[in-house]
């Protein structure tokens, strides 16, 4: 069984560029997350989509950030415009519904805010 | 609001030594709880996971953890640690409450793991 494809896993951008980061969950997973990781820290819920509707963005900065989950299978961040506190792991994870299932990871895109 | 507090950002072992890992929860629901790790530049994968049934879950790796309702605890535990163990583990924990929830998974901050020959 295929994981989580994310890409790219790095990027490195210039303060108030815009930047974009791609997901692809497991194959049948309903639940999709994204996730930012700042070093030293536990991963930060950003936004969680089930199906391709959003059932929690209370924690996404939509000044900036937008997601979405076109015909509920791939999913895009995007980031506009960058600010140096952005600089962090991007982690998507997708589970095969709402509920306890578990989450599995894609390998997260690292991004550099410079 | 659900919270997971972890104590200690960084432990560190002997090889073959036990491993002990805290993890403290918070959480208005009976609580959904999960350890993931973290090895340098991958993902996270999971370990284990409490769903209410037994209090002692086994994962892989030789790892397993207890829910203790009264000390609002999920301590991560392996007898013996190994060179591979060696990575950053994460708490989690779900408020998802059955119906129409959907369950938001709340990391605690990681700690550290490392292990000496």
């Amino acid at each position: 069984e295929a994981g989580v494809a994310q890409s790219p896993r790095y990027k490195i951008i210039e303060k108030r560029q815009s930047v974009a980061f791609w997901c692809n969950p497991i194959s049948g997973h309903a639940t999709l997350y994204w996730y930012q990781q700042i070093l030293g820290q536990g991963p930060k819920l950003l936004i969680q989509f089930q199906n391709n509707g959003v059932v929690d963005d209370s924690q996404l900065p939509k000044d900036r950030f937008s997601a979405e989950r076109l015909k509920g299978v791939d999913s895009t961040l995007k980031i506009q415009p960058a600010k140096l506190e952005d600089s962090a792991v991007y982690l998507c994870a997708s589970s095969l519904d709402r509920g306890v299932n578990s989450a599995f990871f894609g390998q997260g895109t690292r991004l550099t805010v410079v | 609001a659900q919270s997971v507090t972890q104590l200690g950002s960084h432990v560190s072992v002997s090889e073959g030594a036990l491993v002990l890992l805290r993890c403290n929860y918070s959480s208005s629901v009976p609580p959904y709880l999960f350890w993931y790790v973290q090895y340098p530049n991958q993902g996270l994968q999971l370990l284990l996971k409490y769903t209410s049934a037994a209090t002692l879950v086994k994962g892989i790796n030789g790892f397993e953890a207890e829910f203790k309702k009264s000390e609002t605890s999920f301590h991560l535990t392996k007898p013996s640690a190994h060179m591979s163990d060696a990575a950053e583990y994460f708490c989690a924990v779900s408020d998802y409450a059955g119906g129409t929830s959907y369950g938001k998974l709340t990391f605690g901050q990681g700690t550290i793991l490392t292990v000496h020959p």
